[in-house]
């Protein structure tokens, strides 16, 4: 089984819908990441969470949420999705060596 | 500003044809230097990291070096499944990551 997985693994919404992605890792590290790549212009953090009572956010943080519900879950909500939030999303873990290891991403496409 | 810029953006080689991809990096406080190869449609998979100017690591054909403004991944004698995007990314001193756009590698039969 993967270290990190995601769901769902492809998303097609409309503008206005409100979206959740979940992310759970078996690694046990604390840190959990939510980055979008997007062509072009590389991997972008979006949230991060270093233990379950730590939420900071990232480079591009407006227009969504995070929820840290355990050590081993990191979901990401899109409240009201709109068309440039099309992209890539990607979970990533990191234990004490600050290594990041990446789940499989999710494909969103906002119509 | 925390930067990376990874060339070239494309590279193509025949396979046996060994080369470099470079990552030019400025950064407040470098901690750590990490490459990460991505398969199209999957999620970038962890290869080295280095910490200091001089440290080298390798794994199979891949070499990585780093030097104080940037870091190159050497590729002896490519084969085919080294075809990939190769991500370059920085840790500065706040613990965040910064990457580069890539470099996507064809390696040709």
């Amino acid at each position: 089984d993967a270290d990190v997985t995601q769901t769902p693994r492809n998303r097609i919404t409309k503008t206005g819908k409100r979206i959740m992605l979940e992310c759970s890792q078996t690694k046990g590290h604390d840190r959990m990441y939510w980055y979008r790549q997007d062509p072009g212009l590389g991997l972008r953090l979006i949230y991060y969470s270093f233990d379950v009572k730590d939420i900071n956010k990232g480079e591009i943080s407006d227009g969504y949420s995070v929820s840290r519900q355990a050590q081993a879950k990191f979901s990401l909500s899109l409240e009201s999705a709109i068309p440039n939030q099309t992209a890539l999303y990607f979970c990533a873990t990191a234990g004490t060596l600050d290594t990041q290891y990446f789940g499989p991403g999710t494909r969103l496409t906002v119509l | 500003e925390d930067q990376v810029t990874q060339s070239p953006e494309a590279l193509r080689l025949q396979e046996g044809e060994s080369s470099s991809l470079n990552c030019s990096y400025t950064v407040s406080g470098l901690r750590g230097l990490f490459w990460y190869r991505q398969d199209p449609g999957k999620g970038p998979e962890f290869l080295f990291t280095l910490y200091s100017a001089g440290e080298e690591k390798e794994k199979e054909r891949l070499k990585a070096t780093l030097t104080k403004k940037e870091s190159f991944l050497h590729i002896t004698a490519p084969k085919p499944e080294d075809s990939a995007t190769y991500l370059c990314a920085v840790r500065n001193n706040t613990g965040k990551l910064i990457f580069g756009q890539g470099t996507t590698l064809q390696v040709k039969p």
